[in-house]
């Protein structure tokens, strides 16, 4: 069946200028992930969607990061005035409940110049 | 102290050889454990589940230490193949689902 699937597959932007990376989770996952991945570094936890619950902000690195899921399905990451830090590839993941584990998408590398 | 400590290594080990990682956590309820393959420039994909009563896939026996909080992956026979990053997933419990990575530890295997 379909994976989770993120899209642009790469996106360069110029340094101020906004971004928006877009995650389809696999049908029926009610758990969506945001994590990312600098060069040659760990995954870096971003934010957390569970179901109707509140989203788990905690790992947004700034007031510039933000993300929405609507109705329950589709998230979209968006980055306001990026910043050359932000160049990374940003990875989203979906699970089906408690327990079980998470299925990545292909990422988004992000380059901003 | 990390949710989620992994020697970053690289592990070094021929063709052949057995190898294990170990990975600790530092929340006691956490509920659920995987290991996660990725590699270089890809996305990590699922290994294998952890179970409390260990268990085994092919070459491949992952074990849970709830006492001592940690999980280990004892990878036997070596294979060329085998050579990527491998990550320790921890799950939190109840209704605070947090997922966290280690940094993960980096497998080479030489001919």
């Amino acid at each position: 069946g379909a994976g989770v699937s993120q899209s642009p597959s790469n996106k360069v932007t110029e340094k101020g200028k906004d971004v928006e990376l877009r995650c389809d989770p696999i049908s029926g996952h009610t758990a969506l992930y945001w994590y990312r991945q600098s060069l040659g570094q760990g995954l870096e936890f971003l934010i957390y969607f569970q179901g109707n619950s509140a989203p788990d902000k905690s790992g947004l690195p700034s007031d510039r990061f933000s993300a929405e899921r609507t109705g329950g399905s589709v998230s979209t990451l968006t980055i306001q005035r990026t910043q050359q830090e932000d160049s990374a590839v940003y990875l989203c993941a979906s699970g089906q409940g408690f327990n079980s584990p998470l299925h990545f998408g292909n990422g988004t590398r992000l380059t901003v110049t | 102290r990390k949710e989620v400590e992994q020697d970053p290594g690289p592990f070094n080990v021929p063709e052949g050889a057995t190898v294990a990682f170990n990975c600790t956590y530092s929340n006691s309820a956490s509920q659920s454990f995987f290991w996660y393959r990725q590699d270089c420039r890809k996305e990590p994909k699922l290994l294998m589940s952890v179970y409390s009563s260990g268990n085994e896939d092919g070459r491949f026996t992952a074990q849970l230490n709830r006492a001592s909080q940690y999980i280990s992956l004892l990878i036997r026979d070596s294979k060329l193949s085998d050579s990527a990053t491998y990550l320790c997933v921890v799950r939190g419990s109840g209704g605070y689902q947090k997922v966290t990575f280690g940094i993960g530890t980096k497998l080479q295997v030489i001919p």
